[in-house]
């Protein structure tokens, strides 16, 4: 079955520079890749996703890049905010698998003022 | 619109007692699924149900059953509680049954076993 291994577990970053997390995933199948942000307290919510039939998506200060022949795929955020601290999943999803993804293991990301 | 609405938000059991987290979504969406969040291990998918009348197996369904009760509710019922299902259950729904859309997630309900 389908394996997401995501990278860093923690990040930290001063407030305006650019934080990138990285997951890549077994399954050649894999074809929508989703990310979720969970505040503290809070169940995840989504911020970005991406198909397989897109190298790249943009959402003001949030990009998505995937590269499907290296199997993996980034989140890249720039100029971070103290409110981007949160941890943030990766997941993959197979076409006909009936919506169910999995999930990386999440990176915890700090953003310092 | 209140989403995805889970009861209760905590519950503490002793070993071998029995519960059931609720689920309820006002969204009219067809999928419903319950995963469980532990530390430093992701979100794992217990059950899902694609449509009314249908549930399935992910990837940790030991000790678990699920009911869904119509189209707004997927509960799940934990029969004989045990100290390694203490963890923070969330309930989630999405509007497509085939294909993969936005999961939406409700805020968790935090169980502890003793």
């Amino acid at each position: 079955g389908e394996n997401v291994e995501q990278h860093p577990s923690t990040l930290s970053v001063q407030e305006g520079d650019s934080a990138v997390i990285k997951c890549t995933y077994s399954d050649s199948a894999s074809n929508y890749f989703p990310w979720y942000k969970q505040e503290l307290g809070k169940g995840p919510q989504l911020i970005i996703d991406i198909r397989s039939n897109v190298g790249e998506k943009k959402d003001q200060r949030i990009a998505v890049t995937l590269n499907k022949t290296a199997k993996h795929f980034s989140l890249h955020i720039t100029e971070t905010q103290p409110e981007d601290s949160a941890v943030y999943f990766c997941a993959a999803s197979i076409k006909g698998s009936q919506g169910n993804l999995i999930f990386g293991k999440g990176t915890k990301l700090s953003v310092k003022p | 619109n209140a989403g995805v609405t889970q009861t209760p938000k905590f519950q503490v059991l002793k070993t071998g007692q029995s519960m059931t987290l609720q689920c309820a979504q006002d969204m009219n969406h067809n999928s419903m699924y319950w995963y469980r969040q532990d530390p430093g291990m992701g979100l794992r998918l217990i059950y899902y149900s694609a449509s009314e009348g249908t549930t399935d197996k992910g990837e940790v369904p030991n000790g678990y059953n699920v009911s869904r009760l119509n189209k707004r509710e997927f509960s799940l019922r934990l029969e004989s509680a045990a100290p390694s299902q203490t963890s923070v259950y969330f309930c989630a729904s999405t509007r497509r049954g085939e294909d993969t859309g936005e999961l939406f997630f409700g805020e968790g309900s935090r169980l502890t076993v003793l």
